[in-house]
């Protein structure tokens, strides 16, 4: 079974900091991608990596995909209230039928 | 709106009644999924459609549940004698799948919040 684990679990800042959460495993995936999901919602797809070493920026948001395509991270510029969700990351397994594989989630909760 | 749609948004049921829930994908998707997720967790897959045939189901929890895609549209998922542990969040996600070089990004609907009393 391909687990995906999350760190960390729960994190609260305010406004204007800089956080990293992290997406690691110990199988190794076709592509990863991260989701945010507010409360009583669904997931909402953020980006999609799929090379190893691969970096995203969307707007403040950066992504990367480690070298062996085991865990990513997700590291936050000068984060604003409207960031607050939960960060859920993904991996798509590398036989098989495709399916997505979740971590637990990141729940970020930014104060003005 | 052309997302992904679920209906009924919230169900309240006693334990041993049965419940159906309806999903219907964005239109041009080829892809069905149904996945579960409780507090803390993340969605858990149960089961997956390409066009109308169910290409896994050895992950719905127990033969209570069950889905179908009769016209490769729209999708149920049936849960039988509800029972308590059975209350949750039940996600569905489609996606347009084509070709080998595709990667799986779905796209979720809003979910069915179940609450079994």
């Amino acid at each position: 079974t391909q687990l995906l684990e999350q760190s960390p679990q729960f994190l609260s800042i305010q406004e204007g900091e800089n956080l990293t959460v992290y997406c690691n495993s110990s199988s190794v995936f076709s592509s990863l991608q991260w989701y945010r999901q507010e409360p009583g919602e669904g997931p909402v797809l953020l980006v999609t990596v799929v090379t190893g070493g691969e970096v995203k920026k969307l707007k403040r948001l950066t992504f990367q995909f480690g070298d062996a395509r085991k865990d990513s991270s997700l590291h936050i510029t000068a984060a604003q209230p409207g960031d607050t969700g939960l960060y859920l990351c993904a991996g798509e397994n590398s036989s098989g039928y495709s399916t997505l594989t979740f971590g637990k989630g990141t729940m970020l909760l930014v104060s003005p | 709106d052309t997302g992904v749609s679920q209906d009924p948004r919230h169900k309240i049921t006693k334990r041993g009644q049965n419940v159906t829930f309806r999903c219907d994908p964005i239109s041009e998707h080829n892809r069905l999924y149904w996945y579960r997720q409780t507090l803390g967790q993340g969605p858990e897959f149960l089961t997956y459609f390409q066009n109308e045939a169910q290409l896994e189901k050895s992950r719905l929890l127990s033969d209570r549940f069950s889905a179908e895609r009769p016209k490769g549209s729209f999708s149920t998922l049936e849960i039988q004698r509800t029972e308590q542990g059975d209350s949750a969040m039940y996600l569905c996600a489609s996606t347009l799948v084509f070709g080998l070089a595709a990667h799986n990004e779905q796209f979720f609907g809003p979910g069915t919040r179940l609450t079994v009393l």
